[in-house]
């Protein structure tokens, strides 16, 4: 199975900071790398597909990047409605993964 | 507007089969999608359990050691997911949704897209 090592787990930050997530596939996905944002109590929502391109009707703040093993999330100013949990996904090969989570704050 | 909807019983047994139903709406389940699931243990992060494809294949994840069985119903435009022999480990938020296929050798929309709210199922006894 692909691993997915997503970094940090957590962090805190405030309206307006820039924000960077990490994730690293244990083999090369060849860019099959989505990222979601899921609010409590809610499912999540994709933001980006093929590492980095964005979901229609998703805001210009969130950009994706990367290839290979190594991706990123950058939200550029975080909004109040982006404390939320993000989570990459693996979609080259089955068993499809996700990343282990990174929780954005509230500083 | 795609729409999916999970319903089913919210409490399972152990030793006994977890049968969730996700009814679609705005889109036919014989389009070019894959329609699968996948689940979050409380407080935990995400697994993807299977899926069918719209001629019918399905895929399932090894870990969860053959105790899988996602299948559709056309008339219905619903898909199932039964797991047999549940224990107290997979509790979780079962969530259905859709995921784009491959079109001109081009897989990069095979992404979920689309994901209902989830149901929260509890194996207690």
């Amino acid at each position: 199975d692909i691993q997915m090592t997503q970094s940090p787990s957590s962090l805190s930050a405030s309206v307006g900071d820039r924000v960077t997530i990490t994730c690293r596939a244990s083999q090369d996905i060849n860019n099959y790398l989505a990222w979601f944002r899921q609010r409590p109590g809610e499912a999540p929502k994709a933001l980006i597909f093929g590492a980095s391109t964005l979901e229609s009707g998703v805001p210009s703040e969130f950009s994706g990047s990367g290839s290979g093993t190594d991706f990123t999330l950058t939200i550029s100013s975080l909004q109040p409605g982006d404390f939320a949990t993000y989570f990459c996904l693996q979609y080259m090969v089955y068993p499809l993964t996700f990343g282990g989570g990174t929780k954005v704050a509230t500083k | 507007q795609v729409q999916l909807q999970e319903s089913g019983p919210g409490l399972v047994k152990p030793s006994e089969t977890l049968s969730l139903t996700c009814a679609v709406s705005g889109v036919s389940i014989s389009s070019l999608y894959w329609w699968g699931w996948v689940r979050q243990p409380p407080g935990e992060g995400l697994e993807w359990i299977g899926e069918i494809r719209h001629s019918g294949t399905t895929k399932d994840n090894p870990s969860l050691k053959s105790r899988v069985t996602v299948s559709m119903d056309m008339s219905k435009n619903q898909f199932s997911l039964r797991l047999s022999s549940v224990t107290a480990a997979d509790t979780a938020v079962y969530y259905c949704a859709r995921r784009g296929d491959c079109i001109g050798g081009n897989c990069y929309l095979n992404y979920f897209d689309y994901w209902g709210q989830g149901i929260l199922v509890t194996v207690s006894s």
